[in-house]
């Protein structure tokens, strides 16, 4: 089955740098890359995603990139914002099987004032 | 937007009890939802996958007999922990995947989540 795999755990920026997070998964079939940002106790929500015939989005300070043949993908969050403080995760949807989404291990990301 | 509640938000019970958590869609009709696990500090793992009308499907590893998925109708599913133990305690959630029929059939919108403790 599909294998995420996510880095760094944990990222301390200061406020107003540009954050990175990259992610590598291991099923060539899977189309479908969503991020998801996650404050303590609560939900998960969807920041942005990416479909596998896209190599690049762009939602104001967030952006998302896919390689498609290094089966990579990245987060960039630019001029951070002691708000975007939180876990984020990202995820990856095997074709294959109708929408089930294998979560990343999560990164924790504090950002400094 | 789509809207994805759960209830109860908390419980808390004793060993050896069984434990039913609902998940509803509010707005939009499910046919494929989605039950994880979050342990502090740690990822959401996907633990089954219901279908409406049809039996779920489990990942590996994951008790069917005890952690027993119903999805009766296009708007809820309900998981029950049977028999919970204190290694059951845990932050469960669901998803309902939204198939507005436009192109967004990938998109899930996930509840708030449910925090069980086993005492």
């Amino acid at each position: 089955g599909e294998n995420v795999e996510q880095h760094p755990s944990t990222l301390s920026v200061q406020e107003g740098d540009s954050a990175v997070i990259k992610c590598t998964y291991s099923d060539s079939a899977s189309n479908y890359f969503p991020w998801y940002k996650q404050e303590l106790g609560k939900r998960p929500q969807l920041i942005i995603d990416i479909r596998s015939n896209v190599g690049e989005k762009k939602d104001q300070r967030i952006a998302v990139t896919l390689n498609k043949t290094a089966k990579h993908f990245s987060l960039h969050i630019t001029e951070t914002q002691p708000e975007d403080s939180a876990v984020y995760f990202c995820a990856a949807s095997p074709y294959s099987s109708a929408s089930k989404i294998i979560f990343g291990s999560g990164t924790r990301l504090s950002i400094r004032p | 937007g789509a809207v994805v509640s759960q209830h109860p938000s908390r419980v808390i019970c004793k060993s050896g009890t069984s434990v039913k958590i609902e998940c509803r869609s509010l707005d939009f009709q499910a046919t494929t939802m989605f039950w994880y696990r979050q342990f502090p500090k740690q990822s959401l793992m996907l633990m089954a996958t219901s279908n409406e009308g049809s039996k779920a499907t489990y990942e590996q590893g994951v008790e069917k007999d005890k952690f027993l998925i119903n999805h009766a109708s296009l708007t809820l599913s309900t998981l029950t922990v049977t028999s919970a133990h204190p290694e059951d305690s845990s932050f469960y959630i669901c998803s309902a995947r939204a198939n507005r029929g436009s192109g967004a059939t990938d998109t899930q919108y996930f509840g708030p989540g449910t925090r069980l403790t086993v005492l």
